[in-house]
């Protein structure tokens, strides 16, 4: 079974320091691992998707890398607006599905 | 954007009552999704569905449950008689093609069983 870890689970930040969010994963045969932001009471939003270790992607603020077994998202700088759960997930070749993490909330005060 | 549609937002109903949740996913995309999210916990995977019929589907996804596209347009997830444990945010999602996996979600369904 897929399993997706995510540390820590809760992260407050001073706006402008930056902090790295952890996703370790075990899955059999990796077909992507995806970031998602999910804001309260709203459904996921689509950042990244990685596909083979050493991969990088960026957004803004955001830059995520993979290695074969974890996943960090850097937030470099944040601002209030970056307050969210962070969600990481993971989708095993032949499957449909993702399996998700139970997330970091991220908290940046001005 | 193009966005995935739920509705209702909020659904109230007793235990033993069916419900049906209803999506509209984005037009072009052949990839249907529902998952849930329990207050405090992981968003989870329901089932699938591709081509008219369910691709695959978790345990959670037991005989209560069903889905449907009843037209070119809807999606459904409908629970036959439902549990207090059925109490959870719905959320519906779909993706593009076999090659493109990112999902778009909707803002979910409050589902609360009395």
């Amino acid at each position: 079974e897929d399993q997706v870890t995510q540390s820590p689970e809760a992260l407050r930040l001073q706006e402008g320091e930056s902090s790295s969010l952890n996703c370790s994963y075990t899955v059999s045969g990796l077909r992507g691992l995806f970031w998602y932001r999910q804001d309260p009471g709203k459904g996921p939003e689509f950042l990244f998707t990685l596909y083979s270790a050493g991969e990088e992607k960026e957004k803004e603020r955001l830059k995520a890398t993979l290695t074969k077994k974890e996943s960090f998202l850097h937030i470099t700088a944040p601002k209030p607006e970056d307050s969210a759960t962070y969600l990481c997930a993971v989708q095993a070749r032949g499957d449909y599905k993702l399996s998700f993490g139970a997330g970091t909330t991220v908290t940046v005060r001005a | 954007e193009p966005e995935v549609t739920q509705t209702p937002s909020h659904q109230v109903t007793q235990m033993g009552q069916e419900v049906i949740l209803r999506c509209v996913p984005i037009s072009n995309h052949l990839y249907f999704y529902w998952y849930r999210q329990i207050l405090g916990q992981k968003v989870e995977f329901l089932v699938s569905f591709y081509n008219n019929e369910i691709s695959e589907k978790s345990e959670i996804f037991d005989d209560q449950f069903s889905v449907e596209r009843p037209d070119g347009s809807n999606f459904t997830l409908k629970i036959r008689s439902t549990k207090l444990e059925d109490s959870a945010m719905y959320f519906c999602a779909s993706r593009p093609d076999r090659g493109n996996e990112k999902l778009f979600f909707g803002s979910g369904t409050q589902l609360s069983v009395l």
